[in-house]
């Protein structure tokens, strides 16, 4: 079945640590997209891709980083310089660069803890 | 920029009975989507309906509908007979349907945390 696949779904981490979050997608899509959610908060986004070798940076994008080498691609390091880093991390594709239905598809997300 | 408003931190409703969920957006585009997502406890984000905003008939899904008022900004979502299955944290979220930039991306709201009560 085609989806939207993270890795791993929990994370602990030390303070000082870098970590990466893994997301993986055979749905064919050209976007990809990280987002942070926070209770309370709704969720903010990261980064984005629009497609391979390119990638913007969201509304929180200080203290991450993230590359795309491959379509299917989009992985997420949370680096030592990201003041607050526990949160629940989401992952999610869409077709065409974000054009015709417009909704996104998401991944079942990632639990990083730091310790 | 675009902002999405919930102002219903949490909402509970009877099994069987119907329940609205607000949402308010601000922007100055003409054409957009609009979308209530759920995400229930196990924190899969689903998409529950879909609006585009140049449609003036409100989505229907099942149980699901919305009140779309387009000069009000306003896109509410209507649960009728709510299910035990329907808890959740829902999310209402916009996007630009213009393409290019940062137009790809989803404005979410804080989220409304509904409540089935057997």
């Amino acid at each position: 079945d085609g989806g939207i696949t993270q890795s791993p779904k929990y994370l602990f981490r030390k303070e000082g640590q870098n970590v990466t979050l893994s997301c993986e997608q055979n749905l064919n899509h050209d976007a990809m997209y990280w987002y942070r959610q926070d209770p309370g908060q709704g969720l903010r986004l990261i980064y984005y891709s629009q497609i391979v070798n390119d990638f913007q940076k969201g509304d929180i994008a200080e203290g991450y980083s993230v590359s795309r080498e491959k379509k299917e691609s989009f992985p997420l390091t949370v680096t030592s310089a990201q003041k607050n880093p526990t949160a629940f991390y989401l992952c999610a594709s869409s077709p065409h660069g974000g054009v015709g239905t417009g909704e996104l598809f998401f991944g079942e997300g990632s639990r990083l803890t730091v310790l | 920029a675009q902002t999405v408003t919930q102002s219903q931190p949490e909402m509970s409703v009877q099994e069987a009975e119907t329940v609205t969920l607000s949402c308010t957006y601000d922007t100055s585009e003409s054409d957009y989507y609009l979308f209530w997502y759920k995400q229930p406890p196990s924190r899969q984000m689903i998409l529950v309906i879909r609006q585009e905003a140049y449609k003036q008939q409100n989505a229907t899904e099942n149980r699901f509908s919305v009140n779309f008022q387009k000069a009000a900004k306003s896109f509410s979502l209507k649960i009728s007979d709510s299910q035990l299955g329907d808890a959740a944290m829902y999310f209402c979220a916009y996007r630009s349907a213009w393409s290019g930039g940062s137009n790809y991306k989803l404005t979410f709201g804080k989220g409304t945390l509904l409540t089935v009560n057997p």
